[in-house]
């Protein structure tokens, strides 16, 4: 059962322009939302996040946007760089006692100079 | 400051054998996840460590199993190991539990098991 579903596999796009990167959730009890920005032979490294009171959050040339109603979150990245191109992970948190983190499949963005 | 570090980087173990991965987390920080990462189901949490109690697992079966020592430094352990057990594991620490948007990651140990 997969409770963050991120349905692009792939994503190629032109340096400069803008990266929309989306992710569902199935779970109505998920109250904090994260996007994670993986290089190959590295860990994880934390990009954003959203709490489930508010619909966007900016941080530089990243913005993410939570639709509650449609359980629908995506990352902007405006911007494109190439340095961006890498494998991103959308993860969401029920809150309360239970910590832990569901994860998506993962996006590979890829950016053409 | 160091980050998280992972030891082995990588190991290569038949069927049935046992494994231990090692997880150093940043100093100071006292919360520490383990994660799996395959292609066919991505991320996904194995257990997460604070103050050497678990405080929260996910659905994996009882072969995985870990502990944390009171340096903060964490062990994973898989018995009986399967096929479908290769993968990414990868470690994460936090100062704090549940602390996710200051979690840092270490580069993993990648498992393959023949």
């Amino acid at each position: 059962d997969q409770q963050v579903k991120q349905n692009s596999p792939s994503l190629s796009v032109q340096e400069g322009r803008i990266s929309i990167l989306n992710c569902d959730y199935t779970n109505s009890m998920f109250d904090y939302f994260l996007w994670y920005k993986k290089y190959p032979a590295e860990g994880p490294t934390f990009l954003i996040s959203i709490s489930s009171i508010k619909d966007k959050n900016e941080d530089g040339r990243f913005t993410v946007f939570l639709n509650k109603s449609a359980k629908h979150l995506s990352l902007h990245i405006v911007p494109s760089q190439p340095g961006d191109s890498a494998v991103y992970f959308c993860a969401a948190r029920v809150g309360g006692s239970n910590y832990k983190l569901t994860f998506g499949k993962g996006t590979l963005l890829t950016v053409n100079p | 400051k160091a980050g998280v570090t992972q030891t082995p980087r990588y190991l290569i173990k038949t069927r049935g054998q046992q494994v231990t991965l090692s997880c150093s987390p940043i100093s100071g920080h006292r919360s520490v996840s383990w994660y799996q990462q395959t292609p066919g189901q991505g991320l996904q949490f194995l257990f997460e460590y604070f103050s050497e109690t678990q405080r929260n697992k996910g659905n994996f079966p009882g072969r995985f199993s870990g502990r944390q020592f009171s340096n903060s430094r964490s062990e994973m352990n898989v018995s009986t190991l399967e096929l479908g057990d290769s993968a990414l594991y990868l470690c994460a620490s936090s100062l704090s539990l549940g602390s996710y948007n200051e979690q840092f990651f270490g580069p993993g140990t990648r498992l393959t098991v023949l």
